[in-house]
């Protein structure tokens, strides 16, 4: 049974870098699944980071598409999330999750990380 | 981008309700419809991918119907467990995109 776990500094300062990695266990990271980073600002709803395939291939949200990179990192089985020059709006609970395809092309995230609260303050 | 709506964003229900959450997309996304359960200081959890899938060890009192751009997640009779927020999201495309929530308490 596969499990995503993360981990990554917990404060980070304004206009640094946000470094976040996910463990996958029980299953391998080449697996053919997508692997995805969406955030929840305290309070609020979920937003979509962005995924990252095994091949390299990767999907940003636009609104931060600029500050954003998404890499996998095979030999140690996990994938990581970067996001630069951050803000208080970054604050926020980071997941990683497991994007599975389903069927005909339908994709759901089947597999969550409990989740890293990161908050951005100097 | 593709705006996802939900509807209420609250409700109060009793235990053994029924009860109704409607998503709406803001265009046509055939059944790429996902609905996610969180509860408090957890990670979201999947109910139901492709509009009406059930996924493997959700309980069958939740359904999900709909097709194009209006989606509805049933609660045939509400458990003390399943008071939480709800969330449906399209995986039609990028930007993958969540509705707002709708977060069910307890009446």
């Amino acid at each position: 049974q596969v499990q995503l776990q993360e981990s990554g500094p917990g404060l980070v300062k304004p206009s640094g870098t946000l470094s976040l990695t996910c463990a996958v266990s029980g299953g391998s990271i080449s697996s053919p699944n997508w692997w995805s980073w969406i955030r929840q600002p305290p309070g609020k709803g979920l937003e979509w980071i962005g995924d990252i395939f095994l091949g390299g291939s990767t999907n940003y949200n636009p609104s931060l598409k600029s500050r954003v990179t998404i890499s996998v990192d095979k030999s140690k089985n996990q994938f990581s999330l970067k996001l630069s020059s951050v803000t208080a709006a970054d604050t926020a609970v980071y997941y990683c999750a497991r994007l599975s395809t389903m069927f005909r092309g339908v994709t759901s995230m089947d597999v969550w990380g409990k989740g890293t609260t990161v908050t951005v303050s100097s | 981008d593709i705006q996802m709506t939900q509807s209420p964003s609250s409700l109060s229900a009793s235990v053994g309700d029924r009860v109704t959450i409607t998503c709406r997309a803001s265009q046509s996304i055939s059944d790429y419809l996902n609905w996610y359960q969180q509860k408090p200081g957890k990670a979201p959890n999947l109910l139901i991918y492709g509009a009406s899938s059930l996924q493997s060890g959700v309980p069958s009192r939740f359904s999900g119907s709909g097709s194009g751009t209006d989606f509805t997640l049933t609660i045939s009779s509400l458990q003390p467990e399943d008071f939480a927020t709800y969330y449906c999201q399209q995986s039609y495309s990028t930007p993958r995109t969540f509705g707002q929530g709708t977060k069910v308490e307890i009446k």
